[in-house]
Parts: C-alpha cells; sequence; structure tokens
C-alpha cells in the first residue's frame, strides 16, 4: 500500500520568506497526489492536485507543487508566505479507491 | 465546505456512552468518508463507502460502526466510548466518476466534530 512522509513537522517562517514543504510517496506507477491545507479551527481545503501533464502544478493564493516522479516527491512551494499563511498541511496519495494522509505539517508565520 | 455538514461540531461524553456523528453533504457524491484526526498523526480513515449498499473498513475501524442512510448521509457510531477515541473526527465525500468538473477523485470536508470522552 501507498504510504506518505511529510519531514517537516513544524516550519516557523517570517513573512515575505520562501517556502518548501516536503513530501515523498513509497512507490512509483501513475500516481495521484494533493496537498490540502487546514486553518486554524478550520476543515480541510484543497490547494492543489496533480493527475497528470505538467508536472508543475498551481494551486490557489499562489502555492504550487512539483512531481519529481525519480524522486518520489510532491513538494510544496509558495516564493512569498503571508501571515494568513498560518495552517497546517497535508499532503495525500490516492491508494486504489481510497486517499493515504501524510501527518502533516504546521506553518507559523510571524509578521 | 458548506456542502458538507457534520452534527454535533463538539460533543462531551464519558467512557462507555454511544456516540452518533453524523454527517450530510449536497453535493449529490456518491462516496463518503470518515476520518480521524489526532495530533502528530494527520488524517486516519476509519470507514468509506462507495454507494449505500457498500460499506468499507478503513485502516482504523475497531470500535467504530458506520450506517450509510441514503446517499446523502453518512453516520459514524462509537458503540461504547473510550478516552482514546477523544479526537476531531471529519466527514468527507468525493465523486469519483467526475461528473462534477474537476472533482474527480477530490475529497470534500465537512467542519469536524471534536469529540472528548471522558
Amino acid at each position: 500500500a501507498q504510504s506518505v512522509s511529510q519531514h517537516n513537522h513544524h516550519v516557523i517562517l517570517s513573512e515575505a520568506a520562501s517556502l518548501e514543504l516536503g513530501c515523498n510517496y513509497s512507490y512509483g506507477g501513475t500516481v495521484n497526489l494533493f496537498w490540502y491545507v487546514q486553518y486554524p479551527g478550520q476543515h480541510l481545503q484543497l490547494l492543489l492536485k496533480y493527475f497528470s501533464g505538467d508536472p508543475l502544478v498551481k494551486g490557489i493564493k499562489g502555492f504550487e507543487a512539483e512531481f519529481i516522479k525519480s524522486k518520489f516527491s510532491f513538494n510544496l512551494r509558495k516564493p512569498s508566505v503571508q501571515w494568513s499563511d498560518t495552517a497546517e498541511y497535508f499532503c495525500a496519495v490516492k491508494d486504489t479507491d481510497k486517499l493515504i494522509f501524510g501527518t502533516g505539517t504546521r506553518l507559523q508565520v510571524f509578521p | 465546505d458548506a456542502d458538507v455538514t457534520q452534527t454535533p461540531r463538539n460533543r462531551i461524553t464519558k467512557t462507555g456512552k454511544r456516540i452518533m456523528l453524523e454527517c450530510s453533504q449536497t453535493k449529490g457524491h456518491d462516496r463518503m468518508y470518515w476520518y480521524r484526526q489526532d495530533p502528530g498523526l494527520g488524517l486516519r480513515l476509519i470507514y468509506y463507502s462507495f454507494d449505500v449498499k457498500d460499506i468499507n473498513k478503513g485502516e482504523i475501524s475497531d470500535g467504530y460502526s458506520v450506517s450509510r442512510q441514503a446517499q446523502a448521509k453518512f453516520s459514524l457510531s462509537l458503540e461504547s466510548a473510550i478516552p482514546n477515541q477523544t479526537a476531531l473526527y471529519f466527514c468527507a465525500t468525493s465523486d469519483l466518476t467526475g461528473r462534477t468538473e474537476g472533482s474527480t477523485d477530490t475529497q470534500y470536508f465537512g467542519p469536524g466534530t471534536r469529540l472528548t470522552v471522558l
């Protein structure tokens, strides 16, 4: 079965800093990959997803992720974070008919 | 997502009590899921249902049961609650048929139910 690793458990940045959150999945073949965000006190919302085609995927709020098949990775990036990006970020991979979620990365952005 | 609702939003109960968490959706999706979220563990799948007659166990189904009363309703029950079931519970839906543009495989989450078992 697939698994997902998010190695950054807690990231602290100042506003305007660049962000990269790591996500690795366990095995290859055709993969569907997702990044979800959970703002404080809220439910999970989809940031972006990769199904096929261009490995650089652009999502909402200026986020993007790059699928690198050779590295089994789908890292999330943002060139310049804002205080409002403070949230928990979850990477997920489709496994048969289910989503497998990583343990999440808590991002804190200070003004 | 306002299209996926959960009741109650918060619940405090005692060990041994039976608890039901309810989820309703107006998205017309076939598939529904129950997850629990614990700090440092992310989301773990409890049960999922592909349609009214289809129920499947997730990775942590012990101590839980579900009922898919209709396409739009999926309830999670804790038959005899215990303290380590204290968690945030999320319902989600998805439309794997892709009938809604861009929705294939995407899961849409409800607001969550915070359950505390004393």
